[in-house]
């Protein structure tokens, strides 16, 4: 099945630093990713999408400059977190949608990131 | 707003008993409705999926129903078990584009 890996699972940084978090398509290529950002106990709240070789799309309320979206790759996209601050610490999913005419794969999720800022 | 309605928040079910899911959308160009199980500090994992042309999906112990004249659909998930205890969350979308999620249900599957 599709495998999506996502890195690092859990990341401590300091107020004012950023922070990268890296989202893998294994065994497929993933034409459209999305990042999502999930509170305790809450939904999945989609932060934006990206296809790749292109910029990425950002739901409103989202600040692009303060999550940077890369999607160079068909199977790699990133997310960075910048100027971190604590309202950032948060737990943060990627999602990845193959690509190609004909059956649907669906939507593989990675294992999600837990970003701390002290 | 969500795009997509769940109930219950939580709910609470003895093992080998029926845990019963319900989601209600607006959108009717919906065409793809997943149900996702996920655990503490995990991403969301498929369970079981359903397109509008069909009723009734099921895959072992999880079922879909789905009504579309009502807009709503349901997992229910039979004989479950204590590894069961997770959060449930139905999703739609269109056109393979991004999925709308419900707000979750916390079930809990007591011995």
């Amino acid at each position: 099945g599709a495998v999506v890996s996502q890195h690092p699972s859990r990341v401590i940084c300091k107020s004012g630093t950023s922070v990268k978090i890296e989202c893998r398509s294994l065994d497929f290529q993933a034409t459209t990713m999305f990042w999502y950002r999930q509170f305790p106990k809450q939904s999945l709240m989609l932060m934006a999408t990206s296809n790749e070789g292109s910029k990425a799309t950002y739901e409103q309320g989202v600040e692009k400059d303060k999550f940077l979206i890369n999607h160079a790759s068909l199977t790699l996209s990133t997310l960075t977190v910048t100027s971190a601050h604590p309202e950032d610490s948060s737990f943060y999913i990627c999602s990845a949608r193959a690509g190609g005419t004909g059956r649907r794969l669906g939507y593989t999720f990675g294992s999600g990131t837990r970003l701390t800022v002290v | 707003q969500q795009q997509v309605k769940q109930s219950p928040q939580s709910l609470i079910v003895q093992k080998g008993g029926i845990s019963i899911i319900n989601c209600a959308y607006e959108n009717t160009a919906f065409d793809y409705f997943p149900w996702y199980q996920q655990f503490p500090g995990k991403g969301p994992a498929l369970l079981i999926a359903i397109r509008p042309d069909v009723s009734e999906k099921k895959e072992g112990r999880f079922t879909i129903s789905f009504n579309k004249s009502a807009k709503q659909f349901s997992l229910h998930i039979m004989d479950s078990q204590p590894g069961d205890s997770a959060t449930y969350f139905c999703a739609a979308s269109m056109s393979d584009y991004k999925l709308s999620f419900g707000a979750g249900t916390t079930v809990t599957v007591r011995a």
